[in-house]
């Protein structure tokens, strides 16, 4: 599958901080998702982005789909103790058909 | 919906064992799909089906790697003879059509001694 490149690796932050976190591709996709894992659990999809320069909310998440189809971001605003968890991107690239998937950004957040 | 279900929860072999990791997807979703997740290569796609016919086989590592799906509600994920590297975090994620969200099952996680 296509490499993605999740960065940071980890984010260590204090409750109410607001995080980014972003996702490149040497390849261009045609659908970047976002998802969240909690420990003991499969990944829930958290926002879906389906055309470049899309911006899409859900709550305090913010994504958006990069004009150059090569990567996305994903911001949450002032992060509470539930944010804490590992942050997938995924993407599906123009020559394939199936989700690949960055390694994650794990966020912890302290009271 | 009860969403996409997983069995067992936990597995635990014995090296060369045959083990069986089963799947049902969301009644309606017509592609499936199996992923592994270790911490050293994050989630991998092994194989997925599109209405029951598998699509895309060449995530499975090997040939003692065997998936089917018999039906639209049921999907099987053998591993024989399973081996210690074989140890992971098997999902099972389903979805209605092609480039949208997958439902990701809560996991089975695999223990290979």
């Amino acid at each position: 599958g296509q490499q993605l490149n999740q960065s940071p690796q980890s984010m260590f932050i204090q409750e109410g901080e607001d995080v980014s976190m972003n996702c490149t591709s040497s390849s261009i996709f045609n659908t970047w998702l976002w998802y969240k894992q909690d420990p003991g659990e499969g990944p829930v999809l958290l926002i879906a982005l389906y055309k470049a320069g899309e911006l899409t909310s859900n709550g305090r998440l913010t994504a958006q789909f990069g004009i150059t189809r090569k990567d996305s971001f994903l911001n949450i605003s002032a992060s509470i103790p539930s944010d804490v968890g590992i942050y997938f991107c995924a993407g599906i690239s123009n020559s394939g058909y199936a989700l690949n998937f960055g390694k994650g950004t794990s966020l912890l957040v302290t009271p | 919906d009860a969403g996409v279900i997983q069995s067992p929860r936990h597995e635990v072999t014995e090296m060369g064992q045959e083990v069986t990791l089963r799947c049902k997807p969301i009644s309606g979703h017509d592609y499936l799909f199996w992923y592994r997740q270790t911490m050293m290569r994050g989630l991998e796609l092994l194989i997925y089906f599109n209405n029951n016919v598998p699509i895309d086989d060449s995530g499975m590592p090997e040939d003692r790697f065997s998936a089917k799906m018999p039906n639209a509600s049921f999907s099987t994920l053998k591993i024989q003879p399973s081996e210690p590297r074989d140890s992971a975090v098997y999902f099972c994620a389903s979805s209605f059509g092609q480039g949208y969200g997958y439902t990701f099952g809560s996991g089975t996680r695999l223990t290979v001694v």
